[in-house]
């Protein structure tokens, strides 16, 4: 069965320090994509990215960088330079190919505070 | 960009009332989703269609709840009766036509706040 993990529920910075949102998934799926989700105060839910199984590139993004490693079944999330507008709900997710439609498993996602 | 319009936007209620809400699509779709999410259960799905068919509802919590597709454009989700428990923030999300499964992020409505006393 698939499942996502977010060990954080809750993470404090101050600005400007850099800060990594983990995220583990289990799926018996070769063939899978994972996605994150950014959640501000005003409670809409922003795609961020996607990523193929089969592409483990890193990608960069402005102040945004995601680390895909296979072989611990981590998508990790890391902010740079955090700013207070940064302060959001991520929620980490999982798609499987073999599922009929586009069912998200989502994590229980990750609550980033950055002060000033 | 995908777009998704939900209305009301915020809902209060009373015990035992019918709610009704609203989404609608602004862009092509192959699949229409409707979530809740709560803060001790996170996002939960609770239905989602195919080309305006449902094809799992094993989400829907109880026959209260119902759901329907009448057109590529516009989608309910109604509680009957509402109960307190019921109270949580509703979303509607789509994913693009015309890509193939698994690989579509979904783009999600701003959601429906409902307040069930």
């Amino acid at each position: 069965a698939q499942k996502v993990t977010q060990a954080q529920t809750e993470i404090s910075v101050v600005e400007k320090e850099d800060v990594t949102l983990d995220c583990v998934y289990e799926t018996r799926d070769t063939t899978y994509y994972l996605f994150w989700y950014k959640q501000p105060p005003s409670g809409e839910l922003v795609f961020l990215i996607r990523r193929n199984s089969f592409d483990e590139q890193n990608e960069i993004s402005g102040r945004y960088s995601w680390n895909f490693q296979k072989s611990t079944s981590s998508f990790n999330f890391t902010i740079t330079a955090s700013q207070v507008v940064d302060s959001a709900v991520y929620f980490c997710a999982l798609s499987e190919a073999r599922r009929a439609g586009n069912m998200l498993t989502f994590g229980g996602g990750t609550r980033l505070m950055v002060k000033p | 960009d995908a777009g998704v319009i939900q209305s009301p936007r915020h809902e209060v209620t009373e015990m035992g009332q019918e709610v009704t809400l609203r989404c609608k699509p602004i862009s092509g779709h192959d699949y229409l989703f409707w979530y809740r999410q709560t803060m001790m259960r996170g996002l939960e799905l609770l239905i989602y269609f195919n080309n305006n068919v449902p094809i799992d509802d094993s989400g829907m919590p109880e026959d209260r709840f119902s759901a329907k597709m009448p057109n590529a454009s516009f989608s309910t989700l109604k509680i009957q009766p509402s109960e307190p428990r019921d109270s949580a923030v509703y979303f509607c999300a789509i994913t693009p036509a015309g890509l193939s499964s698994g690989r579509n992020e979904q783009f999600f409505g701003p959601g429906t706040r409902l307040t069930v006393l």
